[in-house]
């Protein structure tokens, strides 16, 4: 399996426009999560997905972010408007249901550049 | 709430030994892991370690649990300079899929 698969690898936009960043998981994974990642912040969980439903999307930062996962091996992370403050890295992890440590595999990441 | 902590910063020389600490606040914690970040790169899980064990060996790499305390720590030993990363202490409570992330700790290996 190729892993856990992010595009694009780099986004440079500008602020206003709509962003949309896509993950393709590891086939055979029943969990999808994306993360943002950013110096100040550390990893933060945004939401993640079970059987293709979303389970926890607690940790979206407000309505301009919204998450898809139309079907079992796609998923996408939507930011409209984008401001200069959604500049991070974005991850796409995935995850096998059942029991024991269940790693998250994740993908490469897309870093996302608003200015 | 739940929150794990991790020092940010860790330089040694190779070939001695490097220890990473990370501390957590939830006693449910089921399973701790260690994740690994290069450069340009996602992370990649280096070892976890279950919630009923003290210590965990793997080749180089040794975990210590001192669930009391609720500090874990990463040792590698012989730190070779392809072990600069950062270094991320997460811990899992129950059947919870939502994972605690420390800040990460960056570890820098001196020739």
């Amino acid at each position: 399996d190729a892993g856990v698969i992010q595009s694009p690898r780099h986004e440079v936009t500008e602020m206003g426009q709509e962003v949309t960043l896509r993950c393709k998981p590891i086939s055979g994974h029943d969990y999808l999560f994306w993360y943002r990642q950013t110096m100040m912040r550390g990893l933060e969980l945004l939401i993640y997905f079970n059987n293709n439903v979303p389970i926890d999307d607690s940790g979206m930062p407000e309505d301009r972010f919204s998450a898809k996962m139309p079907n079992a091996s796609f998923s996408t992370l939507k930011i409209q408007p984008s401001e200069p403050r959604d500049s991070a890295v974005y991850f796409c992890a995935s995850s096998k249901q059942g029991f024991g440590s269940t790693e998250a595999f994740f993908g490469q990441g897309t870093r996302l550049t608003v200015v | 709430g739940e929150d794990v902590e991790q020092s940010l910063f860790l330089s040694v020389r190779e070939g001695d030994s490097s220890v990473i600490n990370c501390t957590y606040t939830d006693s449910s914690s089921t399973y701790l892991y260690w994740y690994k970040q290069e450069p340009g790169a996602g992370l990649q899980l280096l070892t976890y370690i279950f919630s009923n064990m003290d210590m965990k060996q793997d080749q180089r790499l040794t975990v210590l649990l001192n669930k009391k305390d609720k500090h874990l720590s990463l040792r590698i030993a012989d730190t070779q300079t392809g072990d600069s990363a950062i270094y991320f202490c997460a811990e899992r409570a129950g059947n919870n899929r939502k994972l605690i992330w420390g800040l990460g700790t960056s570890l820098a290996v001196n020739p």
